[in-house]
């Protein structure tokens, strides 16, 4: 199956400074990424979408200043956490959807294994 | 806007037992179905998926039927594994852009 990989798999910074998280899909193109927040025991919860060449979409409650996306080719989307406070700590999913033709809904995410980030 | 309920966890069984994970659904139109599964340390993968009213969706044993007049997707499977224990995430996409709307997740850990 199609594999993504996510880089760092954890990382722990000061408060204050920028954190950059790389998601790739190794062997499809992925015209869409996604990202994700997972907090203990909970959910995930939808960040933003972004397509190759055009600017992310956040969902609402999402600072677009403060989680920087960029996916500037067809494997490789980052997501940069920028100024980083303790509250930004959690659990960073990614996942990539090669376009087929068909109901675009059915298009099958594969998922990164995460990125713990702690802040203190 | 859409959301998805799934039962509580965590829910701890024995080798052999039988599973049922409940899973329902609001959305506004016709969304298809998934369930995911977090196996400890790896990243969420597809367990199966039902993209229209009646379709079964079934994969390594587990079988999910789309329940449109109850608007439910509830995981069954007849006899679980200790290989099983893991999080399981139910969800809805019905948007173009394949957007996923998840489920709390529903811990499972099966003993020998």
């Amino acid at each position: 199956g199609a594999v993504v990989s996510q880089h760092p798999s954890w990382v722990i910074c000061k408060s204050g400074t920028s954190v950059k998280i790389e998601c790739r899909s190794l062997d499809f193109q992925a015209t869409t990424m996604f990202w994700y927040r997972q907090f203990p025991k909970q959910s995930l919860m939808l960040m933003a979408t972004s397509n190759e060449g055009s600017k992310a979409t956040y969902e609402q409650g999402v600072e677009k200043d403060k989680f920087l996306i960029n996916h500037a080719s067809l494997t490789l989307s980052t997501l940069t956490v920028t100024s980083a406070h303790p509250e930004d700590s959690s659990f960073y999913i990614c996942s990539a959807r090669e376009f087929f033709s068909g109901r675009p809904e059915t298009n099958e995410q594969f998922f990164g294994p995460g990125t713990r980030l702690t802040v203190l | 806007g859409d959301s998805v309920t799934q039962m509580e966890g965590p829910v701890t069984l024995s080798e052999e037992a039988f599973l049922t994970i409940n899973c329902t659904y609001t959305a506004t139109g016709y969304p298809s179905l998934f369930w995911y599964v977090q196996y400890p340390g790896e990243g969420l993968q597809l367990l199966l998926k039902a993209t229209k009213a009646d379709d079964k969706g079934s994969n390594k044993g587990f079988e999910a039927t789309y329940r449109k007049e109850t608007t439910s997707f509830h995981l069954e499977k007849g006899s679980v594994q200790v290989s099983d224990s893991a999080v399981y995430f139910c969800a809805l996409s019905e948007s173009w852009d394949g957007k996923l709307t998840f489920g709390q997740g529903t811990i499972l850990t099966v003993h020998p």
